[in-house]
């Protein structure tokens, strides 16, 4: 399997702009994770689902920020309108169940100017 | 809520030295489960160990030692003969089991890592 594939890998954004993130986790995997990483904070869990169903978005940071899984190989995080204190590596994981390891991705490092 | 400390920011040692990180937990769940991620520069996550409540006793993986202490609420890391290669961020994490509906909380809650650098 090829992992956790997240795009872009990189975002440059101006203030205000929406920004979507995207994520096909390993095939099989029923839980998919959303995380931020920053300087100041570390790593947050955002949402996390569990068979394409959200099941605990108390991370979400605001209203600007939504995220959906149409199916079992795809996710997206939007960030609507985007801010410059939304800059931060946002992560994709996947795991087979709960409390199993996850398995991340590459990371989207979003700049938002 | 689950809180995971990791008490020591960044660490430096010499080639060939041995090394120990620190992670000490919290919870009210009896049945949880602990993690070690690395970090390397290139960014990505490497899941290391996954360890249960349950199952106190110590692993060797190679280099790689971890010490489970339910009495303290420690799961520490050891490496030992630090190479080069070992320079990263290390992670500890929790994960309970009560859902968070039932007022616990399931998600992966990190430490806020130890950055290790290893010199030649």
């Amino acid at each position: 399997d090829a992992g956790v594939i997240q795009s872009p890998r990189h975002e440059v954004t101006e203030m205000g702009q929406e920004v979507t993130l995207r994520c096909k986790p390993i095939s099989g995997h029923d839980y998919l994770f959303w995380y931020r990483q920053t300087m100041m904070r570390g790593l947050e869990l955002l949402i996390y689902f569990n068979n394409n169903v959200p099941i605990d978005d108390s991370g979400m940071p605001e209203d600007r920020f939504s995220a959906k899984m149409p199916n079992a190989s795809f996710s997206t995080l939007k960030i609507q309108p985007s801010e410059p204190r939304d800059s931060a590596v946002y992560f994709c994981a996947s795991s087979l169940y709960m409390n199993t390891e996850a398995f991340f991705g590459q990371g989207t490092r979003l700049t938002v100017v | 809520a689950q809180k995971v400390t990791q008490a020591q920011t960044e660490i430096s040692v010499v080639e060939k030295e041995d090394v120990t990180l620190d992670c000490v937990y919290e919870t009210r769940d009896t049945t949880y489960y602990l993690f070690w991620y690395k970090q390397p520069p290139s960014g990505e996550l490497v899941f290391l160990i996954r360890r249960n409540s349950f199952d106190e006793q110590n692993e060797i993986s190679g280099r790689y030692s971890w010490n489970f202490q339910k009495s303290t609420s420690s799961f520490n890391f050891t490496i030992t003969a630090s190479q080069v290669v070992d320079s990263a961020v290390y992670f500890c994490a929790l994960s309970e089991t009560t859902s968070h509906t039932q007022g616990g909380s399931e998600k992966l809650v990190f430490g806020k890592g130890t950055k290790l650098t290893v010199n030649p």
